[in-house]
This record gives C-alpha cells, sequence and structure tokens, in this order.
C-alpha cells in the first residue's frame, strides 16, 4: 500500500519561498511507472496541478505554464521522497497543498494535504 | 493549454436516483488521458475512473464513465448517500495536467 507523508510549514511571509516535503512509503521515488507531483487546491482557482518529476533512464521534470518561473520539484533518492520549492510567495498562493502519485495520467494516491497560507 | 468544463455546476438529487455529470474539453482529448475524482470535504480527491471509463480499483460498479474527442460523461447509476460530494475531470495533454472545475452533488 503506497502512502504519502506531506510535511512543512503552513505560514510563509509573502516573498518568501514555499517549502514542501512528500515522503514515500510502499513505493519508490526512482519507480519506472510512476510520476510524483504537487497539486494545489483554492477556491478561486480550484485543483491547480503544479508539476511532477519522474525517472525514466534519466530524470524528468514538468511545470505548470501558471508557476514554471518559480517552481522547482525535486527527488531525494537517500529518503525516497520528493519536495516542492515554491520562490516569491505572494497571497495568491494560499491553498491547500498536495503531494499525489501519478500512475499514467491518473493520481491513484494522495497525501493529506498542508494548508499555506501567505500572510506577513 | 486544453480548458475542461463541467456541467452542470451542482446536481441536486434523491438517493436511488441516477447522475450525468458533463465534462468538455476546449480540445480533443485522449480517452486514455481522460480522469474523474470524487473529493468530499477536508479530505484528497478519490480517482474513480481513468482512461476514461475504466473504475478505480475499489470502485462500486454504479460508477461508469464514457466519452471521446471533446465530450464526456461520469454516470452514477443509483446515487447512494456516500455518493454525495464533487466530482473532477481531470486531463493530460503536451506534458501538463488541468482539471475541470467540479460538479458539485448534493441531496434535493
Amino acid at each position: 500500500q503506497v502512502q504519502l507523508q506531506q510535511s512543512g510549514p503552513g505560514l510563509v511571509k509573502p516573498s518568501q519561498t514555499l517549502s514542501l516535503t512528500c515522503a514515500i512509503s510502499g513505493d519508490s521515488v526512482s519507480s519506472n511507472s510512476a510520476a510524483w507531483n504537487w497539486i494545489r487546491q483554492s477556491p478561486s482557482r480550484g485543483l491547480e496541478w503544479l508539476g511532477r518529476t519522474y525517472y525514466r533512464s534519466k530524470w524528468y521534470s514538468d511545470y505548470a505554464v501558471s508557476v514554471k518561473s518559480r517552481i522547482t520539484i525535486n527527488p531525494d533518492t537517500s529518503k525516497n521522497q520528493f519536495s516542492l520549492q515554491l520562490n516569491s510567495v505572494t497571497p495568491e498562493d494560499t491553498a491547500v497543498y498536495y503531494c499525489a502519485r501519478f500512475y499514467g495520467a491518473a493520481a491513484d494516491y494522495w497525501g493529506q494535504g498542508t494548508l499555506v497560507t501567505v500572510s506577513s | 493549454e486544453i480548458v475542461l468544463t463541467q456541467s452542470p455546476g451542482t446536481l441536486s438529487l434523491s438517493p436511488g436516483e441516477r447522475a450525468t455529470l458533463s465534462c468538455r474539453a476546449s480540445q480533443s482529448v485522449s480517452s486514455s488521458y481522460l480522469t474523474w475524482y470524487q473529493q468530499k470535504p477536508g479530505q484528497a480527491p478519490r480517482l474513480l475512473i481513468h482512461g476514461a471509463s475504466s473504475r478505480a480499483t475499489g470502485i462500486p460498479d454504479r460508477f461508469s464513465g464514457s466519452g471521446s474527442g471533446t465530450d464526456f460523461t461520469l454516470t452514477i447509476s443509483r446515487l447512494e448517500p456516500e455518493d454525495f460530494a464533487v466530482y473532477y475531470c481531470q486531463q493530460y495533454g503536451s506534458s501538463l495536467f488541468t482539471f475541470g472545475p467540479g460538479t458539485k452533488v448534493d441531496i434535493k
């Protein structure tokens, strides 16, 4: 059974960097068939896919156009986890953030969600 | 970027009734890449249907998906009390994923 456990601060100041981590159990971040994603949800933007990292003989990352200039998603093979960094946050980045495993084009396992508020 | 539109925004039905939810794409979507989720308050979305019509593991057969091209449908044949929730469609194309705005199925 795959489990994803999220960690990270729930409050970030404007202009600073939002950092979250998703620890994986029951699968490997280096899997050749899964992809590891971050998705957020807010009342104003709904569900918004942010990006993914995955391994297919080498590491790849894809990012949503809306955040491409500010986002990094990195795997950490030593800890079997992956992380999200979102730079230069504004109150518009306030949302519940989820990590999720995609198998093909569907997210079959999700983290518990982390409410991140951007406020001074 | 492909935009997904879901209708209706809210569907008010009684237990035992049939629910028909629509997802329309701004461009053609491969059926292999159309997914449906269910979300209840305070929970992460739950995978229902992948590949437009394949039920995920453990999903009851009252849930079915159909469609192709730009028009897809999620049908719940007989609503159970636990089915009242928000339903989202999602597509994959050009290395990007997008979600629809959701349809809320509430109790009439």
